[in-house]
């Protein structure tokens, strides 16, 4: 249980596009979601978190109007990249807990998406 | 911010050796979460603890609560070369987010 799955695995595209990821649980209602951006040999870095129904909140340094997203619904939230730049270029990784975890800290990742601008 | 320190950065295993890695912090946390990553991918939740002092195993994996609620351990007895990958310690911070150390790479020995 505690599934979360994550569209596209890899994307690749040209500079100044946007770029949509998706992460969607399988198995339960994701009252939070949050988004992690982890570059090489590092650890996970928040940049967002994102509650069903509301607006997200974004960590500090992090551009909202660079890093939309959207959490429309309990089983979806959605990250676009807008006019994406050779540095975008990163893993991007989703979590969510919600009801059927065990503590509102635990957090279950999706496999990530490799985004590649070239 | 809150932040950990998680010791040691990377190990060599031989199979059938045990493994130890610990977080450390000057902040207090709610709880403690362990992680493994492999290349590629999401991070895996191995074990989650709530209380301090609590100790709680997963199969080979055993993870310690410090009583202080600054720290944290992660023990794999009997490692089997499956075992490789970064492990990730994270502290349940007070706003409900999740605080990730820097990650203990195992790898297996040459």
């Amino acid at each position: 249980g505690a599934v979360v799955s994550q569209h596209p695995s890899w994307v690749i595209c040209k500079s100044g596009t946007s770029v949509k990821i998706e992460c969607r649980s399988l198995d339960f209602q994701a009252t939070t979601m949050f988004w992690y951006r982890q570059f090489p040999k590092q650890s996970l870095m928040l940049m967002a978190t994102s509650n069903e129904g509301s607006k997200a909140t974004y960590e500090q340094g992090v551009e909202k109007d660079k890093f939309l997203i959207n959490h429309a619904s309990l089983t979806l939230s959605t990250l676009t990249v807008t006019s994406a730049h050779p540095e975008d270029s990163s893993f991007y990784i989703c979590s969510a807990s919600g009801y059927k975890t065990a503590s509102h800290y635990e957090q279950y990742f999706g496999p990530g998406t490799r985004l590649t601008v070239t | 911010g809150q932040q950990l320190n998680q010791s040691p950065q990377s190990m060599f295993i031989q199979e059938g050796e045990d493994v130890s890695m610990n977080c450390t912090s000057s902040s207090i946390f709610n709880t403690w979460l362990w992680y493994k990553q492999e290349p590629g991918e999401g991070p895996v939740l191995l074990i989650a603890l709530y209380k301090a002092g609590e100790l709680t195993s997963n199969g080979r994996l055993t993870a310690q609560f410090g009583i202080t609620r600054k720290d944290s351990f992660l023990n794999i007895s009997a490692s089997i070369p499956s075992d490789v990958g970064i492990y990730f310690c994270a502290g349940g911070g007070s706003q409900g987010n999740l605080i990730f150390g820097k990650g203990t790479k195992l790898s297996v020995k040459p």
